[in-house]
């Protein structure tokens, strides 16, 4: 089984449309991640969770809200969709430690009309 | 504050030719630097993360990267392409508090 796991996968929805993308994972990370991917521009990061207590603002955050409902689960919710959100979200994970890697979900695909 | 420039967004070699992927970094601090790469439809993972004190750092699938302190580089190389090395590569400055920034990647492009 996957360690960091997105749903949905994909998404198709209109503007306007309140939306949520959750994040899990089995790795015991204390921090966790949502980014977006557009092309040409690498990954920006839309927030970020370094405990279920601790929360901070990304790059990007405007039109984006996060919760962080255990250690294991950090959603991003995008409370009226508009079309300059479609794009590939990641969310990933990492440990505590200065030089650690992150671990990335497979991406959700969202679209919106 | 940090910065990092990847040089090229598309770059094609030949199968069997040398691989070079350009980085080159800011950062006001000493630097944590990572390659990602990111095969079609699915998610980043790590190809290789530099370690203090390292010149030359080993990653999986022979990609290899030299940590050039007096350019603030961060190059990957690989000897020899492979058609399954095609994809989008990343090169990463940042982690632990420092704020995480992303390269705006290379995409590979492998010719038979």
């Amino acid at each position: 089984d996957a360690d960091v796991t997105q749903t949905p996968r994909n998404r198709i929805t209109k503007t306007g449309k309140r939306i949520m993308l959750e994040c899990s994972q089995t790795k015991g990370h204390d921090r966790m991640y949502w980014y977006r991917q557009d092309p040409g521009l690498g990954l920006r990061l839309i927030y970020y969770s370094f405990d279920v207590k601790d929360i901070n603002k990304g790059e990007i955050s405007d039109g984006y809200s996060v919760s962080r409902q255990a250690q294991a689960k950090f959603s991003l919710s995008l409370e009226s969709a508009i079309p300059n959100q479609t794009a590939l979200y990641f969310c990933a994970t990492r440990t505590s430690g200065d030089n650690n890697e992150q671990f990335f979900g497979p991406g959700t695909r969202l679209t919106v009309l | 504050a940090q910065s990092v420039t990847q040089l090229g967004s598309h770059v094609s070699v030949s199968e069997g030719a040398l691989v070079l992927l350009r980085c080159n970094y800011s950062s006001s601090v000493p630097p944590y630097l990572f390659w990602y790469v990111q095969y079609p439809n699915q998610g980043l993972q790590l190809l290789l993360k530099y370690t203090t004190g390292a010149t030359l750092v080993k990653g999986i699938n022979g990609f290899e990267a030299e940590f050039k302190k007096s350019e603030t580089s961060f190059h990957l190389t690989k000897p020899s392409a492979h058609m399954s090395d095609a994809a989008e590569y990343f090169c990463v400055v940042g982690g632990g508090y420092q704020k995480v920034t992303f390269g705006t990647g290379t995409k590979l492009q492998v010719i038979p």
